[in-house]
């Protein structure tokens, strides 16, 4: 079963405008890390966000904010203002802490974003 | 700013030759993974390592792959006998463990190698 879902393969933003990307995801353990990485056409995979289960307000960094809902299990990625260099790859995924199996970072299929000039 | 760094860039092989991929983690960091890419695809979970250990493994790492921390510096992935279907992007990633009490350490990944089997 999907553990990262992304539902929007390819998206386009007019350059300035604020974008939405979608992820939801499933776990059953109460304590889990939300991240997402952007992947420009070079191929590298940059950190943006990260969001704790327990951390009680949505994760902010510069442009980046993450709308965090844990009841409906939704970490969707906001971009204000956007650029022309955002134009790129990002994937949502998570890290589970389950016993004995703490480590992996699952990654979902990604969303592909063109900014328009 | 500290970085993940991974060598070579690109590599192109002949089926059945083995090829080492290296990575030079963050230096303080004491987590490290590798993941991998098909073109196209999502990025896939390979192995991780912790004190000089493999930690956890996924069912893609067999018996063809092998990780080593030959030194304080270096992690490396070795594939011994390369398939076509292991022609992918691999990236190396490490992580902090002052995150330990939640082991929600954000993973810094490096640029990638791109390998290519013939």
């Amino acid at each position: 079963a999907q553990k990262i879902t992304q539902t929007q393969p390819g998206m386009f933003v007019q350059e300035k405008e604020a974008v939405t990307l979608d992820c939801t995801y499933d776990t059953s353990d109460p304590s889990y890390g939300l991240f997402w990485y952007k992947q420009p056409s070079s191929g590298e995979m940059i950190f943006l966000i990260y969001q704790g289960s327990y951390d009680q307000q949505n994760a902010t960094e510069g442009r980046y904010s993450l709308n965090f809902q844990k009841a409906r299990k939704s970490a969707n990625l906001v971009i204000s203002a956007s650029q022309l260099g955002d134009s790129a790859m990002y994937f949502c995924a998570m890290r589970e802490a389950p016993f004995g199996s703490y480590d992996k970072v699952i990654f979902g299929p990604g969303t592909s974003l063109s900014v328009i000039p | 700013e500290p970085e993940v760094t991974q060598t070579p860039s690109h590599q192109v092989t002949q089926m059945g030759q083995e090829v080492i991929l290296r990575c030079v983690p963050i230096s303080n960091h004491l987590y490290f993974y590798w993941y991998r890419q098909i073109l196209g695809q999502k990025v896939e979970f390979l192995v991780s390592f912790y004190n000089n250990e493999i930690s956890e493994k996924s069912e893609i790492f067999d018996d063809q792959f092998s990780v080593e921390r030959p030194d304080g510096s270096n992690f490396t992935l070795k594939i011994r006998s390369t398939k076509l279907e292991d022609s992918a992007m691999y990236f190396c990633a490490s992580s902090d463990p002052r995150g330990l009490v939640q082991r929600m350490e954000t993973q810094y990944f490096g640029p990638g190698t791109r390998l290519l089997v013939l």
